[in-house]
């Protein structure tokens, strides 16, 4: 596609339920990362992926975040057993590793809100 | 440990120029990146600087120090759709994590 989509726009679920929120980044871009901003916040580093493997899962929280991209694509972010505390928006990126900038081009978010 | 710095708010005057500080204290360096991101939306990409000194593109230039931790972003001859919040990233390993300041936030005055 022409940008980096995300679905859905917005989730409002309750404590203790389980969502998964979807990136589809830039067609040829081998690497993707999730984020996560809270209100008044830079984006912080969740997990990053270079083709369909985890480099570098170091950001996620704790074990209820996970995170696949099984064909090198598309990637799901998946949060169990939701907490107020996970409200915000998570933000995808992708970028093509090897240009000299290696600029990340981010998708419009996901709107969490756990209630 | 990751540490970046920069203002919380900022406020200027439509037509004059403003100098956006960033500080950073990272484990590793391979670049540090300016975004712009306008409220409710998504941070889109400004500027890159791997190398001391300064990179101009169009108004907006950004300098770095790779010895002092430093950066700034500088916009020239504001206009009202400049204000938004600006973001200083440093990417501490090649492709790998980038780490992003608090943002400042920018205002524009006519």
């Amino acid at each position: 596609g022409a940008g980096v989509s995300q679905t859905p726009s917005n989730k409002v679920t309750e404590k203790g339920k389980y969502v998964e929120l979807r990136c589809d980044p830039i067609s040829g871009h081998t690497a993707l990362y999730w984020y996560r901003q809270s209100l008044g916040q830079g984006p912080e580093f969740l997990i990053y992926f270079q083709g369909t493997g985890a480099a570098d899962d170091s950001g996620l929280p704790n074990d209820r975040f996970f995170a696949v991209r099984p064909e090198g694509s598309v990637s799901t972010l998946k949060i169990q057993r939701t907490e107020r505390g996970d409200s915000a928006v998570y933000l995808c990126a992708s970028s093509t590793i090897g240009q000299s900038t290696d600029t990340q081009y981010f998708g419009p978010g996901t709107r969490l809100t756990v209630l | 440990g990751q540490n970046i710095d920069q203002p919380t708010e900022m406020t200027a005057t439509e037509g004059a120029i403003v100098q956006i500080n960033c500080t950073y204290q990272t484990s590793g360096f391979n670049g540090l990146f300016w975004y712009q991101q306008h409220a409710g939306e998504a941070p889109t990409f400004l500027s890159y600087n791997v190398l001391d000194g300064l990179e101009e593109k169009g108004r907006f230039s950004s300098f770095l120090s790779r010895s002092k931790g430093y950066s700034y972003l500088l916009l020239k001859e504001l206009q009202m759709k400049d204000s938004a919040s600006y973001l200083c990233a440093v990417r501490d390993n090649y492709g790998q994590n980038f780490v992003f300041g608090p943002g400042t936030r920018l205002s524009v005055l006519p």
